[in-house]
């Protein structure tokens, strides 16, 4: 079974142009994520989407960035001006229905590596 | 002060040693204890989580949790070089997709074969 995929996997743009990463999760899960890791440190939730829907979107900063979900598959997460401080791994993850498990263990793709000179 | 803290190493061992990994955290309100390995270039990938106190075996690794001292470790025995990552520890309040996981900040391992 295929993995979280991202791609594109490495992205070098100038600072105050725009960006897009894309993902496409597991087959059959619901909820996705979108995580930021710095260097050297872990993780941080954007956002998350069950199915179609936003549901956690606190620490997205919505002035320059957006991100959708269409049909509840695929995702897109923008990020417009690029900021030198973006510069960082773009992780997506998902995982299935927590209804259907115990535990909710969340997949990670390879990350998109962003880099804004 | 960080929810949860981590020293990031890096720690170099040789092969066979056992490895301890650790974890702070100050919300006692975590109950999921996760272990993630994360390959240079790759996603995290979970290695075990424990639900509250205790200990939990699988295979050469052991994860240990201690709620009274809000202290979490990770062994790994009999170390090969391909245990060689970085070992994120991360904590919950709960296991449905509601309740944000968060992450140390890594340490990065190295096995010296």
């Amino acid at each position: 079974e295929a993995g979280v995929v991202q791609s594109p996997r490495y992205k070098i743009i100038e600072k105050k142009q725009p960006v897009a990463f894309w993902c496409n999760p597991i087959s059959g899960h619901n909820t996705l994520y979108w995580y930021r890791q710095n260097l050297g440190q872990g993780p941080e939730l954007l956002i998350r989407y069950e199915n179609e829907e936003a549901v956690d979107d606190s620490q997205l900063p919505k002035d320059r960035f957006s991100a959708e979900r269409l049909k509840g598959v695929d995702s897109t997460l923008k990020i417009q001006p690029a900021e030198l401080g973006d510069s960082a791994v773009y992780l997506c993850a998902s995982s299935l229905d927590p209804r259907q498990t115990s535990y909710n263990e969340q997949f990670f793709g390879p990350g998109t590596r962003l880099t804004v000179l | 002060q960080k929810e949860v803290e981590q020293d990031p190493g890096p720690l170099s061992v040789p092969e066979g040693a056992i490895v301890s990994l650790n974890c702070t955290y100050s919300n006692s309100a975590f109950q999921y204890f996760m272990w993630y390995r994360q390959y240079s270039r790759k996603g995290p990938e979970l290695l075990m989580y424990t639900y509250s106190s205790g200990n939990k075996e699988d295979g050469r690794f052991t994860a240990q949790v201690d709620k009274s001292s809000k202290y979490i470790s990770l062994f790994i025995r009999d170390s090969q070089p391909s245990d060689s990552a970085t070992y994120l520890c991360a904590m919950s309040e709960g296991y449905s997709s509601a309740s944000k996981i968060i992450f140390g900040s890594g340490t990065r391992l190295s096995i010296r074969p």
